[in-house]
């Protein structure tokens, strides 16, 4: 079945810093990919997304490339804020697995003045 | 001008007590769908409805019924409330197969 993984957290960091939270993803279809975040107390938004291999997807300084090479969504982010802190969940909607979303694990970050 | 809204935010009940959370949305969508986080953040889908039909139920005890009296609204029912219910549910919408949109989030504690 489809699976996500994403890379331990919880990662801490400084302001400005650089960032990249890892994903990677299994699935039998052909996926889009979404990184979701969630800031504290809320539910969860819709950061960017990829819809076919070599798309990028960006949004608030975030990007994310579709590598179906390596079967990859990996984020980053040039320079951090405080306000970045929160939750990011990496997740997969496969053609064959209708609508749903497959999420993995959430990395938290926290980003310090 | 909320698009995905739940209550209660934070419901706190009893051990075999039997509670709804509703949800409703305004953003014309044909799908719902419920989802659990758990402790650790971990998100897992519970339920999807397109227009009013069942078209995900996952391995969920039996003791949870959702219920779609119309395309807007999805509402989660759940008899015999246990400890391992404590989680946060979500509720999201979506145009397509692909991008949702999520509620806030109910807060469900057992005690």
């Amino acid at each position: 079945g489809d699976s996500v993984t994403q890379m331990e957290g919880p990662v801490t960091l400084s302001e400005e810093a650089f960032l990249t939270i890892n994903c990677t993803y299994t699935a039998t279809g052909y996926p889009s990919l979404f990184w979701y975040v969630q800031y504290p107390g809320e539910g969860l938004q819709l950061l960017l997304k990829a819809t076919k291999a070599d798309d990028k997807g960006s949004n608030k300084g975030f990007e994310a490339t579709y590598r179906k090479e390596t079967t990859s969504f990996h984020l980053e982010k040039g320079s951090v804020q405080v306000s970045d802190s929160a939750v990011y969940f990496c997740a997969l909607s496969d053609t064959t697995s209708g609508s749903r979303l497959t999420f993995g694990e959430g990395t938290q970050l926290t980003v310090n003045p | 001008d909320t698009a995905v809204s739940q209550t209660p935010k934070y419901l706190v009940t009893q051990m075999g007590n039997d509670k709804s959370i509703k949800c409703e949305q305004n953003l014309g969508h044909d799908t719902m769908y419920w989802y659990k986080q758990d402790s650790k953040k971990f998100l897992k889908i519970m339920f999807s409805y397109n227009n009013k039909e069942l078209i995900i139920n996952e391995t969920v005890p039996n003791r949870f019924s959702p219920k779609s009296p119309d395309k807007a609204h999805l509402n989660l029912h759940i008899n015999s409330l246990e400890l391992g219910d404590s989680a946060v549910y979500f509720c999201a919408s979506s145009p397509s197969i692909r991008e949702q949109f999520f509620g806030p989030g109910t807060r469900l504690t057992v005690l």
